[in-house]
């Protein structure tokens, strides 16, 4: 089974300053997505990036990119210029391509507590 | 596009009472729906995955007789919560897809059960 991990339960960072929040998976399987999910206070989940595995280019989306490392099974998210309003749970998800029964599950992380300082 | 939308927003019952939810896609049709239960400060865990007209596949440690989940048609699936108890009290997440295109995720339903 696959599993990700979220190894920073917290972090912070000063408004327009760079971070970049950790994400390690394991899987067997060679073709695969990548997702980072932002969950405000508001608790609605957000789609922030999402990266196919057979890509070998990172993915980006204005202000965030993606590390993509796919031989050490790393998948990290670069936030730029971070704003007051990037503060948030922010979780890395995982999904097989092939369906199971249907499904194309996701697996989630554990999150990661994004804190933006004034 | 790709709206999911959830109702209630929040609900609050009685002990022993039943509730349902329910998660509509909005602006397209889904052929995959699925139901998450958070707790506070965790991450989302995955209950069951449903396709339209067909039985839900549920994940291992979630009772299929308590959470019932009926995916209706291409847009509409419900979880009805049985007999609740206090400890049902969750917050619950739906999210809807097509193949091969990513999850979208409705707006959660905080049920507190007194």
């Amino acid at each position: 089974a696959q599993t990700v991990t979220q190894s920073q339960p917290e972090m912070s960072v000063q408004e327009a300053e760079t971070v970049t929040l950790s994400c390690t998976y394991d899987t067997s399987e060679s073709d695969y997505y990548l997702f980072w999910y932002k969950q405000p206070p508001s608790r609605q989940m957000i789609l922030v990036i999402r990266q196919e595995a057979y890509k070998q280019q990172n993915a980006t989306e204005n202000r965030f990119s993606v590390n993509f490392q796919k031989a050490a099974k790393s998948f990290s998210l670069k936030i730029s210029d971070s704003q007051l309003g990037d503060a948030a749970m922010y979780f890395c998800a995982y999904r097989s391509p092939r369906a199971q029964g249907g499904s194309e599950k996701l697996v989630f992380g554990k999150g990661t507590k994004l804190t933006v300082n004034p | 596009g790709a709206v999911v939308s959830q109702h209630p927003s929040w609900v609050i019952c009685k002990s022993g009472t039943s509730v349902k939810i329910e998660c509509r896609s909005l602006d397209f049709q889904a052929t995959t729906m699925f139901w998450y239960r958070q707790f506070p400060k965790q991450s989302l865990m995955l209950m069951a995955t449903s396709n339209e007209g067909s039985k839900a596949t549920y994940e291992q440690g979630v009772e299929k007789d308590k959470f019932l989940i009926n995916h209706a048609s291409l847009t509409l699936s419900t979880l009805t919560v049985t007999s609740a108890h206090p400890e049902d009290s969750s917050f619950y997440i739906c999210s809807a897809s097509v193949p091969r295109r990513e999850q979208y995720f409705g707006p959660g339903t905080r049920l507190t059960v007194t």
